[in-house]
């Protein structure tokens, strides 16, 4: 069973704050690991798909690492912005097309 | 180009009832998956489909849950005499996909959701 956990479950952070949260997934058998961000009301919107050991991705002021061999990704937020306020969720898939995802990170950003 | 469109977006509905929820994938689509989120837990996969093969089932919690979509398209998730612990956000997602179940990282996109809570 693929158990994938993200820390913490919640952030409160002042605008302008730097941010990172981790997730935590079974490293035998990895195959993708996801990052989405899922904003109230809205339809979770996908950030980030890595496969490499050693991944970096960045997207504006997001970005994310992965190390496959010790199982974790780092999801980082520089210079947070209150419209960064949303639910971060990753997703690992093994061997398959299904991704089995942790419970999120919820993430407040006050002005 | 158009998303992944779900309806309805909210349902209330009484305990015993029949219910269906729809998804329209993204045209051009192979893969479509239905997940649910209940209160205070994770997204939890459902069901998924992969162009004309067998359905993978292996997450669907009762047999009081079933699903079918027409070709590669439209999807309804029907659940039938409703319980409170059915009461979560439904969501559905579709994916490019690749034939013969090889495996891809293709990014699912998902729809909004559909909010049903049971009385």
């Amino acid at each position: 069973i693929l158990n994938v956990e993200q820390s913490p479950q919640s952030l409160h952070v002042q605008e302008g704050d730097s941010t990172n949260f981790t997730c935590s997934f079974p490293s035998s058998n990895f195959y993708a690991l996801h990052w989405y961000r899922w904003e109230t009301a809205k339809s979770p919107e996908a950030l980030f798909v890595m496969t490499l050991n050693g991944d970096e991705k960045k997207k504006g002021r997001i970005s994310a690492t992965l190390n496959t061999k010790e199982g974790y990704s780092y999801l980082y937020i520089k210079g947070s912005q209150p419209e960064d306020s949303a639910t971060y969720l990753c997703a690992s898939s093994i061997n398959t097309d299904k991704l089995i995802f942790g419970t999120g990170t919820r993430l407040q950003v006050f002005p | 180009g158009a998303g992944v469109s779900q309806s309805p977006s909210n349902k209330v509905t009484e305990k015993g009832k029949d219910v269906e929820l729809r998804c329209d994938p993204i045209s051009g689509h192979t893969a479509l998956y239905w997940y649910r989120q209940r209160l205070g837990q994770g997204l939890e996969f459902l069901i998924y489909f992969q162009g004309n093969s067998a359905p993978d089932k292996s997450g669907l919690p009762s047999d009081r849950f079933s699903a079918e979509r027409t070709g590669e398209s439209v999807s309804t998730l029907t659940i039938q005499r409703t319980q409170q612990e059915d009461s979560a956000v439904y969501l559905c997602a579709s994916r490019v996909g690749l034939a013969g179940g090889l495996r891809s990282t293709d990014t699912q996109y998902f729809g909004p959701g559909t909010r049903l809570t049971v009385l």
